[in-house]
């Protein structure tokens, strides 16, 4: 049974550059849940996807974007990235949109020069 | 915004030592999670707690939810090396415009000397 999977698992970006991470949810579960992590932080909650639209969304700017297909896999998308987008970005999934534990994957770690 | 606080931000016990965590949002919750990770990991679910003056208990580890549902607690008895890592709590809005939305501590790390 596998797991919540996201790719890559690093990613060295520049600033004003424009990066794509995936998330694959765990087998079953259709919510995904995006979270940025800074170093020594909680995650920090950036939006929700269920049923192939954004339910939710915390208090990320629009340079953040998101996708979630047919089979429950997403995207986050972050445009004109800046250096303080530099963090760790964790992809959780459940099932149902509300009061679930999640799963989260392992992340991306995305550093911007 | 909702926040949620967490003390203390670092712990350092000797092992067979107690270690309490503790979590306070500004706002009312619906239920709370807690999360541990281990360093370089991800977080991983721990326990959630819904209704008001919750207990639960997990082997050698306490959790309780506040009567007002507005804090919670994590208690480790006599903690051991594999107790090693940050613990969150995270708690999900019960209305306003934190409604259904998770909000993470920012985590107690937790050191365990043998």
């Amino acid at each position: 049974d596998a797991g919540v999977t996201q790719s890559p698992t690093h990613l060295i970006k520049t600033r004003g550059q424009q990066v794509t991470l995936r998330c694959s949810p765990k087998s079953g579960h259709d919510t995904v849940s995006w979270y940025q992590q800074a170093l020594g932080q909680g995650p920090q909650f950036i939006f929700q996807y269920y049923e192939e639209e954004e339910r939710q969304r915390g208090n990320f700017p629009d340079r953040f974007s998101g996708h979630q297909f047919p089979n429950y896999s997403s995207e986050l998308n972050v445009n004109a990235l800046l250096l303080g987008d530099s963090a760790l970005y964790l992809c959780a999934s459940s099932f149902g949109a509300q009061n679930q534990p999640q799963h989260f994957g392992d992340g991306t770690r995305l550093s911007i020069l | 915004g909702q926040q949620v606080m967490q003390i203390p931000q670092y712990q350092h016990v000797q092992e067979g030592e107690d270690f309490t965590t503790y979590c306070n949002s500004s706002t009312t919750l619906s239920n709370i999670q807690w999360y541990k990770q281990r360093p370089g990991g991800h977080p991983v679910f721990l326990i959630q707690l819904v209704k008001s003056g919750e207990v639960k208990k997990q082997k050698r580890l306490t959790f309780q939810f506040g009567e007002a549902k507005k804090n919670s607690s994590l208690h480790i008895t006599a903690t051991q090396t594999t107790d090693v890592g940050t613990y969150f709590c995270a708690g999900r809005g019960a209305g306003g415009t934190s409604y259904g939305k998770l909000t993470f501590g920012q985590g107690t790390i937790l050191t365990v000397h043998p």
